[in-house]
């Protein structure tokens, strides 16, 4: 089970976007509609912003979309505020009761 | 409100073991898988493994088997996660967080236990 292949660090200015891959195999992200996309803040407890692959938890703003092509899953942010500065991870049902995380992508709001 | 209460901070000999615990409160215990996840200094997320609360079925991610331990109390409401022969590596927070729909969806997290392994 190896993680899942995120950039490492993506910017952008306020108001612009910005689009977080997630590259897995067809065994986890390619296999299975079950990639959900977490927002994790330093010092605090990971928050789930997208499910599913695409759907939106109530209270999460439709400035965060998720969509999958192939084996690869993408988040993108709209309108970046700069509360939207943290690191990001996905993760994917793997077969067999097991999941796997991405390595996570640092967002810096410039 | 769903709530998952996490036990404090541990430090941890190399070779010893470590149990921590999961509180949950505010829905029914038994309808939701919990899962077990990790992060290192510096390093991201980790998934270790789930519980399903009912008959206690357990999955682990497979650099875990035979050192990770999932139970549950349904009695308190209570998961708890035992990991074995602990090495430094082992040093992370530790979250529990609830399964939305028994696929993936993490949707409440506990407050996270440190844990530091160190001679």
């Amino acid at each position: 089970q190896s993680a899942l292949t995120q950039p490492r660090s993506v910017s952008g200015s306020p108001g612009q976007s910005v689009t977080i891959s997630c590259t897995g195999t067809g065994s986890d992200v390619g296999g299975y509609d079950y990639v959900s996309w977490y927002q994790h803040h330093p010092d605090k407890a990971p928050k789930l912003i997208i499910y599913d692959v695409s759907k939106r938890p109530s209270g999460v703003p439709d400035r965060f979309s998720g969509s999958k092509s192939g084996n690869t899953a993408s988040l993108t942010i709209s309108g970046l505020q700069a509360d939207d500065e943290a690191d990001y991870y996905c993760c994917s049902y793997a077969g067999t009761y097991t999941w796997v995380f991405g390595g996570g992508t640092k967002l810096t709001v410039l | 409100q769903v709530q998952l209460v996490q036990s404090g901070t541990e430090v941890k000999k190399p070779g010893a073991s470590l149990k921590v615990s999961c509180k949950t409160s505010g829905y029914i215990f038994i309808s939701n898988y919990i899962h077990w996840v990790r992060q290192a200094p510096g390093q991201g997320l980790e998934w270790l493994g789930m519980i399903n609360p009912v008959g206690e079925t357990t999955s682990n991610a497979q650099k875990f088997q035979g050192r990770l331990t999932m139970t549950r109390d349904t009695s308190k409401s209570t998961v708890y996660m035992e990991l074995r022969g602990l090495t430094s590596e082992d040093t992370a927070m530790y979250y529990c967080a609830r399964d939305q729909r028994s696929s993936g969806i993490l949707d409440n997290w506990g407050q996270g236990a440190l844990v530091t392994v160190s001679s």
